[in-house]
């Protein structure tokens, strides 16, 4: 049970370049966040992903685009890098139990944009 | 607009004493809390959680208080250890399951010998 996974952990990108960041997670979770942190910020919600097939904007959504593969899958991509885009990105995924729950992280994507 | 405040930087605080860091929050429709322990080049860790419908939850050395009047809480670390120095984050929801969460800035806790 590996939990949250991204891939990759660093990535160095010239202006205008593209990727995609990729977790996945083996926890059978139906919901699927990806949030950036900057120094000195909170962690700030990109997008989301309530259930298979569906995607929410969060706070800081300008730039991304966001694929829901499939349950264990949820991918962020960066059609064209801008260096305030620079930033330490995490995947997150929620368990639910009973009236309470927790979201579980992966250990972060560092993407720094030149 | 914050709607999560973590007014306190960082905290320095001597083994085996008491660390308290608190968060104070501005929406009131917000009715979950979480707190949130970040090592460096690691991912947020759960620590622990509150509803609304309580005013204290304890998990070992970890207690959170919600003083809903005052939209104010806060994390007892009891007794703190050197290993728990790391950045505290503060986190809300309206609603539990599935719903998106609001942190604040964080809290660098620094617990020495």
């Amino acid at each position: 049970n590996a939990g949250v996974t991204q891939t990759p952990k660093f990535q160095v990108l010239k202006t205008g370049q593209s990727m995609t960041l990729q977790c996945a997670q083996d926890m059978n979770h139906n919901s699927m966040y990806w949030y950036r942190q900057d120094p000195g910020m909170g962690l700030r919600l990109i997008y989301y992903s309530a259930s298979e097939g569906t995607t929410d904007k969060g706070e800081v959504p300008n730039g991304y685009n966001v694929s829901r593969l499939n349950k264990r899958e949820f991918s962020l991509r960066l059609e064209s890098a801008a260096p305030s885009q620079t930033s330490v990105y995490f995947c997150a995924s929620n368990r639910l139990a009973g009236d309470s729950y927790e979201q579980y992280f992966g250990p972060g994507t560092r993407l720094t944009v030149t | 607009d914050q709607q999560v405040k973590q007014n306190s930087p960082s905290l320095s605080v001597q083994e085996g004493r008491i660390s308290i860091l608190n968060c104070d929050y501005t929406n009131s429709m917000f009715d979950y809390f979480l707190w949130y322990k970040k090592y460096p080049a690691e991912g947020p860790t759960f620590l622990i959680s509150i509803s609304s419908i309580k005013d204290k939850n304890e998990d070992g050395r970890f207690t959170v208080f919600l003083n809903k009047s005052a939209k104010h809480l806060s994390l007892h670390i009891v007794p703190s250890q050197p290993g728990d120095s790391a950045v505290y984050f503060c986190a809300a929801s309206v609603g539990s399951g599935y719903s998106t969460l609001t942190f604040g800035k964080g809290t660098m806790l620094l617990v020495s010998p």
